[in-house]
């Protein structure tokens, strides 16, 4: 069980257009969700965190216009790279948490290489 | 914040030896630590989950170890094989959080 999705797994784009990665949650519902990005031999850095129905909590130095996050139902969050450009390029990775009690456990998609040419 | 970080950024074994791979936190309230293997190019996969009430959690080959006091944890590893060779990652979420915060990581290499 607890098993997320995200698609697609590479995007490779022009630079200056818009980019939308989808994270699933396939056996629970996911009351937060959250989105990391990793660039080459780094960390994941937290980009932002959303709640089913709520607008996005953004990280410092994240750009809330540029990163579209979207959390309209509670097995789908929508991240959308805007206007890309090359320094975008990385690995975006979705993680997504139930509400239910004792459910502090993130489970983590399989990741979505972003390439901006 | 939550700060994690990873000792050593990077080790080599010859296959059949044990070891340890370390990460502290500073903030030592925390909820949970995770511990996750990366593959290259590829996603988390989670290898060990300590809750704050844990001392310890065993998983085959693996073991990890939490000290919330010392703000330390530690991964071990027993009779290596090259097959466990990627990158460790090592995470912590705080009481006062809301989000995994991860360190940079351990990349192991284990040689025939």
């Amino acid at each position: 069980g607890a098993v997320v999705s995200q698609h697609p797994s590479w995007v490779i784009c022009k630079s200056g257009t818009s980019v939308k990665i989808e994270c699933r949650s396939l056996d629970f519902q996911a009351t937060t969700m959250f989105w990391y990005r990793q660039f080459p031999k780094q960390s994941l850095m937290l980009m932002a965190t959303s709640n089913e129905g709520s607008k996005a909590t953004y990280e410092q130095g994240v750009e809330k216009d540029k990163f579209l996050i979207n959390h309209a139902s509670l097995t789908l969050s929508t991240l959308t790279v805007t206007s890309a450009h090359p320094e975008d390029s990385s690995f975006y990775i979705c993680s997504a948490r139930s509400g239910l009690a004792g459910g502090n456990t993130q489970y983590f998609g399989p990741g979505t290489r972003l390439t901006v040419l | 914040k939550q700060e994690v970080t990873q000792i050593p950024a990077a080790l080599s074994v010859p296959e059949g030896e044990n070891l340890v791979l370390n990460c502290s936190f500073t903030d030592s309230a925390i909820y949970n630590l995770q511990w996750f293997r990366q593959d290259p190019g590829k996603g988390l996969t989670s290898l060990l989950l300590i809750q704050s009430s844990q001392r310890e959690q065993t998983s085959g080959r693996l073991n990890a170890s939490l000290d919330k006091s010392s703000g330390r944890s530690t991964l071990y590893i027993a009779a290596s094989q090259p097959g466990d060779s990627a990158t460790y990652l090592c995470a912590a979420l705080s009481n006062s959080g809301y989000a995994l915060n991860f360190g940079k990581g351990t990349s192991l290499l284990v040689t025939p």
